[in-house]
Formats: structure tokens, C-alpha cells, sequence
């Protein structure tokens, strides 16, 4: 199986605030990498596909970088409504798997 | 708009079944791959099971093979999954979605209480 170790399990940051999550896979999954946000009692909602590219609606504040096992998703300018836990998933081998998850609050 | 509920959730005592409904509204569902993701109580997703567009090809997680059946019905547009010889640990919500970007589609979620 493909291990998703993703860091930090947890930040705090400020309003505007840029924040950075990485992603690193245990093996070669080339892009094949969605990012997650899940808020308490939601479903997760898709914000980042293929490593970078930016689901439909999703503010352009969100991106996505990274290839073969080390990926990065970052927020540009952290948002009161950007509360929630991120997670990075692989679709490049079975089974699927997806990271810890990074819970970011608000400092 | 794309809509997917989940329904036959519930408490079950260890060893039971129970068989969970994800309806599909909005979208071509027999075009889709579909996917059950659950996530245990405070803890992270965690991929289940996975079928094909018409059903004819099924993967599972190491943890559920053997006890989890995953189908489809096309006709009602409604993917299913079949839950026998329930452990503690299979306590979760339980999430259908297509799992794919773009269209991504995800269910409300479901809650499965395994327990005496």
C-alpha cells in the first residue's frame, strides 16, 4: 500500500495568513493526487485534482503543486470560512489512500 | 443539481449485516465509477470499496474482503453495499462518492454503529 504521510497534523494561523500543507507518498504516484477540505460534520469537498488543478468553483486562493511523492497544497490568504481539516488522497495505485489530514484553526 | 443519499444505517451488534443505499440524482451515474469512503468516529477517510461504471469489476480494502459487497443497480441509479459479519472497528460514516476530479460527487454520509 502507498503511505500518505502528510504534515503538520495541525496549524494555527491568522487571518490572511498564507499556509502551507505538504504531502509526501512512499512511492511514485506521478500526479495522480486530489486535496480535500472537510468541515466538522460535512462531507469532504474536492478543491485540488491531478496534483494542481483547481476544481470548478473553488477560490483561486487554493493551489496545488508537486509530483511523483512530494506535494504541496497552499492557501494564499487564509479565510475565517477555510476552518476546517485538509487531506491529501492518492489514486495512482490500490488500495486508495488518503493522508492524516492537517486540522487548520484560526490563531 | 447532483445529489447522492445514503440510507440503511444504524446500530448492529457485532457479527450482524446491514446493507447501505446511495441514491444518485443529477449526474450520469452509470457512466461513473463509484466508491465507498468511510471515516471512523474523530479519526480520518479511509477508502472501502471501489466498482466500475456497469459492475463489473469490484476492489476492496484489506480490511473489509470477504465481508463487504459492493453493486450497482443502473436502472435505479443506486450503488450499494453489503455489510455481513460487522466488527467494532467498522463503526463509521459511511460516504458514497464518485471520488474522481472533476465531478467529484459525495454523499451526506451515513452512520454504522457496530456494538452490543
Amino acid at each position: 500500500d502507498i503511505q500518505m504521510t502528510q504534515s503538520p497534523s495541525s496549524l494555527s494561523a491568522s487571518v490572511g495568513d498564507r499556509v502551507t500543507i505538504t504531502c509526501q507518498a512512499s512511492h511514485d504516484i506521478y500526479n495522480y493526487l486530489n486535496w480535500y477540505q472537510q468541515k466538522p460534520g460535512k462531507a469532504p469537498n474536492l478543491l485540488i485534482y491531478d496534483a494542481s488543478n483547481l476544481e470548478t468553483g473553488v477560490p483561486s486562493r487554493f493551489s496545488g503543486s508537486g509530483s511523483g511523492t512530494d506535494f504541496t497544497f497552499t492557501i494564499s490568504s487564509l479565510q475565517p470560512e477555510d476552518i476546517a481539516t485538509y487531506y491529501c488522497q492518492q489514486y495512482g495505485n490500490l488500495p486508495l489512500t488518503f493522508g492524516g489530514g492537517t486540522k487548520v484553526e484560526l490563531k | 443539481e447532483v445529489q447522492l443519499v445514503e440510507s440503511g444505517g444504524g446500530l448492529v451488534q457485532p457479527g450482524g449485516s446491514l446493507r447501505l443505499s446511495c441514491a444518485a440524482s443529477g449526474f450520469t451515474f452509470s457512466l461513473h465509477w463509484m466508491h465507498w469512503v468511510r471515516q471512523a468516529p474523530g479519526k480520518g477517510l479511509v477508502w472501502v470499496s471501489r466498482i466500475n461504471s456497469d459492475g463489473s469489476i469490484t476492489t476492496y480494502a484489506d480490511s473489509v474482503k470477504g465481508r463487504f459487497t459492493i453493486s450497482r443497480d443502473n436502472a435505479k441509479n443506486t450503488l450499494y453495499l453489503q455489510m455481513n459479519n460487522l466488527r467494532a472497528e467498522d463503526t463509521a460514516v459511511y460516504y458514497c462518492s464518485t471520488l474522481s476530479g472533476p465531478m467529484d460527487y459525495w454523499g451526506q454520509g451515513i452512520l454504522v454503529t457496530v456494538s452490543s
